[in-house]
């Protein structure tokens, strides 16, 4: 079973559209995130969701939206795509918030804007 | 979280041990040292993590000197599966809501 699993894998997309990303946990775990990773493989985090709840909310455009429908998914919808939002999105959960350890992070979807 | 400096890339014979460096002067007494590695085309994966003694898991050991101003990852017999991206993390483990902030890590190429 995977412990955190994204779809889809791959996303091509013209620019405008808007799409959805789909993230599932089956650890358990409280708190779920997702990060992007850009051509420079630089990882930042986007949100952090804990127990449905919206925690973390870097720097990112308000065309991205996380939804939680329970605590075993997190959703991510991007409105309006842009070039520049082609990157790997990665989804990952951990059992507490504010802990550096035991993240588990999800095999990414890899998002194309053309 | 401290900044953590590490180096861009390492090689290092299969079988032999890998020792990868990191430096973090800036780090203050209650952030932990957090290790995690992301091989090509996968998410990240947790190895291992510490405060001020030495750490053993079945990945790795985790080296921190007493002024905890520089710590290094040990993969004892590394194999051409430990290629990977290593990120070398600084971070308050509780009491805060900031997450894993990943620098640029270091390449780790297990020649064979």
């Amino acid at each position: 079973d995977t412990a955190v699993s994204q779809t889809p894998k791959y996303l091509v997309t013209q620019m405008g559209n808007d799409k959805s990303i789909k993230c599932e946990q089956n650890l358990g775990h409280d708190t779920m995130y997702w990060y992007k990773q850009d051509s420079k493989k630089f990882l930042k985090i986007m949100f952090s969701y804990n127990n449905k709840e919206l925690i973390i909310n870097e720097t990112v455009p308000n065309r991205f939206s996380p939804k939680s429908p329970d605590k075993a998914h997190l959703n991510l919808h991007i409105n309006s795509l842009e070039l520049g939002d082609s990157a790997v999105y990665f989804c990952a959960s951990s059992q507490v918030v504010d802990r550096g350890y035991g993240y588990t992070f999800g095999s990414g979807t890899r998002l194309t804007v053309v | 979280d401290a900044k953590t400096t590490q180096p861009p890339s390492m090689d290092c014979a299969e079988g032999r041990a890998a020792n990868l460096p990191c430096n973090h002067s800036t780090i203050s007494g209650n952030e932990y040292v957090y290790w995690y590695r992301q091989i090509h085309s996968q998410g990240p994966q947790y190895i291992i993590h510490g405060l001020k003694n030495n750490e053993t898991n079945e990945m790795a050991s985790l080296i921190i000197t007493e002024d905890r101003k520089s710590s290094t990852l040990i993969l004892p017999h590394a194999t051409l599966r430990d290629t990977a991206v290593y990120y070398c993390i600084g971070k308050i483990s509780s009491g805060s809501a900031r997450q894993l902030t990943f620098g640029s890590g270091t390449q780790l190429t297990v020649l064979p």
